[in-house]
């Protein structure tokens, strides 16, 4: 069985501070992991994968994570947010038959 | 290249009726996923289909069914509509099976009144 949790639910950071949104994934088989963004009616874009290459992804617009597998933890990062950043965030979990999981998603509001 | 194409893109039915929801994969793209994104909410799988096969089927009432075409489009149908299916249904389509990404379309809105 696979699941994730993505454990906030609202970050809230000011433009230019590093953004941390965390997820954490069960999986009883070698996971694919990837972050996506939906922003206001919107449609959903791929971030960043990762598919037991290197453990550190790196993605679109800055973005990057780390796969830990000790940690059961795939966290999205970003050196320095951008008023742009605004939006809905999703890990998900792919693998072990033909169904992927979404976390119920991180909504990042950036301040000016 | 076109992305993953989905149609209608807004449309409103009454309780009890049908609809059918349509998906045009990228090209070269064999498996087309639909998934229900109610708002609020993460979105929720509905369906995989790979080589015109079901391979995998989420927790949803037999109201809900889906093929995949020899062109590797889709239909998503869902019958006896409940206010509660109102939501974004979203087609997402990827070259193989599981652990290739997906990639999502815009969607569908669909508001059951």
């Amino acid at each position: 069985a696979q699941s994730v949790t993505q454990l906030d639910s609202h970050v809230s950071v000011s433009e230019g501070t590093p953004v941390l949104l965390r997820c954490n994934y069960s999986s009883s088989y070698s996971p694919s992991l990837f972050w996506y963004v939906q922003h206001p009616n919107k449609g959903l874009q791929l971030l960043l994968k990762y598919t037991s290459a290197a453990t550190l992804v790196k993605g679109i617009n800055g973005f990057e994570a780390e796969f830990k597998k000790s940690e059961t933890s795939f966290h999205l990062t970003k050196p320095s947010a951008h008023m742009s950043d605004a939006a809905e965030y999703f890990c998900v979990v792919s693998g072990g038959g033909f169904k992927t999981i979404f976390g119920a998603g991180t909504r990042l509001f950036v301040k000016a | 290249d076109a992305g993953v194409t989905q149609s209608p893109t807004h449309l409103i039915k009454t309780r009890g009726q049908q609809v059918t929801l349509r998906c045009s994969p990228i090209s070269g793209h064999k498996s087309v996923s639909w998934y229900q994104q109610v708002l609020g909410q993460g979105p929720q799988f509905i369906f995989q289909y790979y080589e015109k096969e079901e391979r995998g089927r989420g927790n949803f009432p037999d109201r809900f069914s889906a093929r995949q075409f020899p062109n590797y489009s889709s239909e998503l149908n869902v019958n006896a509509l409940l206010l509660g299916d109102s939501a974004l249904y979203l087609c997402a389509s990827s070259l193989a099976g599981e652990r290739n990404t997906i990639y999502f379309g815009e969607g569908s809105w669909l508001t059951v009144v």
